[in-house]
């Protein structure tokens, strides 16, 4: 089974500064790259994607960095306020095929006002 | 929640007895998946459904049957509920396959004891 390894398990981040979750991922077919974001008692909700034929996308305060080569990708939250409080979850695939997204394990992000 | 209704929301079985979830849409998507949710884990899929009666396995799909015999009805059953099937269950919608954002129902939370 291809996994999808994303690390911290869990984060602390002062108001305001900056919150860093990254993945890396195995198989090189993959080609569909997104971050979902849950709140407690709430289902996860995509939060942005990218696809390899760019190194970044921005969306908002919400950046994903690609890493093709070293088959790596990494969200960025700037300016992290209280309420990005969240657990944030990456995923890859192939082809965008939700059937086949492995999902990372899970980044549990403590904003502290 | 992008019109997904699952029911109940928690539940608390017997080892052994059987257990229905059901997943309801009204945005008339054609795909639908049921996950489970565990510390440690992610999001891991257990079955999905293409269209009526069309459904396969996921990757953790052992212990559980689906059934779809409406497009917006998705079930998923435990034939004999185990302690291991304790979990958070999430029924998601995609309108078609290829990147498209899989939208995420609430969640039911089971307890096997």
């Amino acid at each position: 089974q291809q996994q999808v390894k994303q690390s911290p398990q869990s984060l602390i981040v002062q108001k305001g500064g900056i919150s860093i979750i990254n993945c890396a991922y195995e198989n090189t077919a993959f080609d569909y790259f997104p971050w979902y974001q849950q709140f407690p008692g709430k289902g996860p909700a995509l939060l942005i994607a990218i696809r390899p034929d760019v190194s970044e996308k921005k969306e908002g305060r919400f950046t994903i960095s690609f890493n093709k080569s070293a088959k790596q990708f990494s969200l960025h939250i700037m300016d992290s306020q209280p309420g990005d409080s969240a657990t944030y979850f990456c995923a890859a695939g192939p082809g965008g095929a939700t059937n086949k997204l492995i999902f990372g394990t899970g980044t549990l992000l403590a904003v502290q006002p | 929640d992008a019109g997904i209704t699952q029911s109940p929301r928690h539940k608390v079985t017997e080892t052994g007895t059987p257990v229905t979830l059901r997943c309801h849409q009204t945005e008339n998507h054609r795909y639908m998946y049921w996950y489970r949710q565990d510390p440690g884990h992610g999001l891991r899929l257990i079955h999905y459904s293409y269209g009526v009666k069309d459904t396969d396995k996921g990757e953790v799909s052992d212990g559980y049957s689906v059934s779809r015999s409406k497009t917006e009805d998705f079930l998923l059953t435990l034939e004999s509920a185990t302690s291991s099937q304790t979990s958070v269950y999430f029924c998601a919608i995609t309108q078609r396959e290829g990147g498209t954002e899989a939208f995420f129902g609430q969640g039911t939370r089971l307890t096997v004891v």
